[in-house]
């Protein structure tokens, strides 16, 4: 059974610092990997999607990482601002014949400090 | 486009009532699914279709009914409502196209049941 695990649960960092957000799965069968934003409150955010194939997606300030191998995946937020502060969740996707199933981590909560 | 919608936004129900969350896309995605999120829990698949008239269970359907008779639309039915289904409920919807499979969220409803 596919588990997805994201360590550590709170992060706390000043405003400006660099930041890697870490996500891991037990069965590197993955279709693809998703990361998403949400604000108390709210919905859930996609941010970047990386492909099985893929190593890397970048968007802006965020570049997201994917290592099936060790079952691994990070996220990096550059340079980090308080409106970054939200819970950040990866999710992992088994098969494209599974395209709604999601299998979520239970996330990271990011606070950035003025 | 307006994305993906879902009412109400809030709900209080007595134990055993039944109601119906309504959830809509007009995306044209062929692939919707219900999830629910509780707090030390993440998010937890409920149910989940890959077309009009074809739905699946998920990792929690117990208690919830799902059909799908349009492209757009994806009700969820409790039956009989439980002190247990108190949680807040995301639809997404996604899509094959390029064989992405990225999933598109509802802003939630958060249901209480008393």
């Amino acid at each position: 059974k596919q588990e997805v695990t994201q360590i550590p649960a709170a992060l706390s960092v000043p405003e400006g610092e660099n930041l890697v957000l870490n996500c891991s799965f037990t069965d590197s069968a993955i279709y693809n990997l998703q990361w998403f934003r949400q604000d108390p409150g709210k919905g859930l955010t996609s941010l970047l999607l990386i492909q099985s194939s893929q190593r890397e997606q970048t968007s802006g300030r965020l570049n997201a990482s994917l290592d099936k191998s060790s079952g691994r995946s990070t996220l990096y937020i550059a340079a980090s601002q308080p409106g970054d502060s939200a819970t950040y969740l990866c999710a992992v996707r088994r098969g494209g014949n599974q395209g709604g199933k999601l299998i979520f981590g239970q996330g990271t909560e990011l606070s950035v400090k003025p | 486009n307006a994305g993906v919608t879902q009412t109400p936004k809030f709900q209080v129900l007595k134990t055993g009532q039944s109601m119906t969350l309504q959830c809509a896309q007009d995306m044209n995605h062929e692939y919707m699914s219900w999830y629910r999120q509780d707090p030390g829990m993440g998010l937890r698949l409920i149910h989940y279709s890959v077309g009009a008239g074809i739905t699946d269970q998920g990792e929690v359907p117990n208690g919830y009914n799902v059909s799908r008779s349009t492209t757009e639309d994806f009700p969820l039915r409790l039956l009989s409502a439980a002190p247990s289904q108190t949680s807040v409920y995301f639809c997404a919807s996604s899509y094959s196209r390029w064989n992405s499979f990225e999933q598109y969220f509802g802003p939630g409803t958060r249901l209480t049941v008393t």
